[in-house]
C-alpha cells in the first residue's frame, strides 16, 4: 500500500495567482516525481528529485518549479498561473538504487483549473 | 527519445470476456510495469516485471516481459465491471540518471459494452 498524499485534490483559481501543490510520502523514498496529465491522456514527466536538495527537469518543459528540502516533501509551485496550466498533476515516489523496489507509487493527483 | 506503443487504444468488454493489451518499445527495457487509473485518481501499480520472459500474475491479471525485452503483455481473464478504467504500461532502460525514469504508454481505455 502506497502512502503518498497530495493536496489540494481540486483547485480552481484565477489567472496570475501563485499556487503551490503539495506532495508528501511516508515511505522514506529517496526519489520523487511530478507528472502532468490531461484527462485520459499519457503521463508527462515534468520534474524529479533524487533526494534532498536535488531537483531535475523532466521530459516535458514546464513553467513550474519544485523544491526538496525534506525527504518526505516535494512541493510544486507556479508563480503565475495561466489557463494553459489547467491539467491534472500527479506526484510519485520510489526507492532509488534498489532494482526490484525502484517502482513508482502515485498519489491521487491534483486537478488544477485556471480561469 | 524513447517511445512506447500501446495497443489497443480503447476496447469494449462484456462481463466475463478475456482482455489482452500490449506495449512495444523501440529500445530494450529492463523493467516493465502495468498500472490502472480510475477517473480522477492516480495510477495504481498492478504488476511489475524485471526479467525477460518473466510471467507474473495478480489475481485475474497476468503480465509477461517479452523475450526480446522490447515488449510486454497484459491479460485480464473473466472481466468484471470494476475492470473498467485506463491501463498504462511503463518501462525503463536503466537505473541511473534519466534512464531510471519511467516512460509511459498512451493507455488502453477499457469500457463496458452497452
Amino acid at each position: 500500500e502506497a502512502d503518498i498524499y497530495q493536496t489540494p485534490r481540486y483547485l480552481v483559481i484565477g489567472t496570475g495567482k501563485k499556487i503551490t501543490l503539495e506532495c508528501s510520502q511516508t515511505m522514506g523514498h529517496d526519489k520523487m516525481y511530478w507528472y502532468q496529465q490531461d484527462p485520459g491522456m499519457e503521463l508527462h514527466l515534468i520534474h524529479y528529485s533524487y533526494g534532498v536538495n536535488s531537483t531535475e527537469k523532466g521530459d516535458l518543459s514546464s513553467e513550474s518549479t519544485v523544491s526538496r528540502i525534506r525527504t518526505e516533501h516535494f512541493p510544486l509551485t507556479l508563480e503565475s498561473a495561466r489557463p494553459s496550466h489547467t491539467s491534472q498533476y500527479l506526484c510519485a515516489s520510489s526507492e532509488f538504487g534498489r532494482k526490484r523496489t525502484d517502482t513508482q507509487y502515485f498519489g491521487p493527483g491534483t486537478r488544477l483549473t485556471v480561469l | 527519445g524513447q517511445q512506447l506503443n500501446q495497443s489497443p487504444q480503447s476496447m469494449f468488454i462484456q462481463e466475463g470476456e478475456d482482455v489482452s493489451m500490449n506495449c512495444t518499445s523501440s529500445s530494450i527495457f529492463n523493467t516493465w510495469l502495468w498500472y490502472k487509473q480510475d477517473p480522477g485518481e492516480g495510477p495504481v501499480l498492478l504488476i511489475a516485471l524485471y526479467k525477460a520472459g518473466e510471467l507474473t500474475s495478480n489475481g485475474r491479471l497476468t503480465a509477461q516481459f517479452g523475450i526480446t525485452r522490447k515488449d510486454s503483455f497484459l491479460n485480464i481473464s473473466a472481466s468484471i465491471p470494476s475492470d473498467v478504467g485506463i491501463y498504462f504500461c511503463a518501462g525503463k532502460s536503466g537505473y541511473g540518471g534519466s534512464q531510471g525514469n519511467l516512460i509511459f504508454g498512451k493507455g488502453t481505455k477499457l469500457s463496458v459494452k452497452p
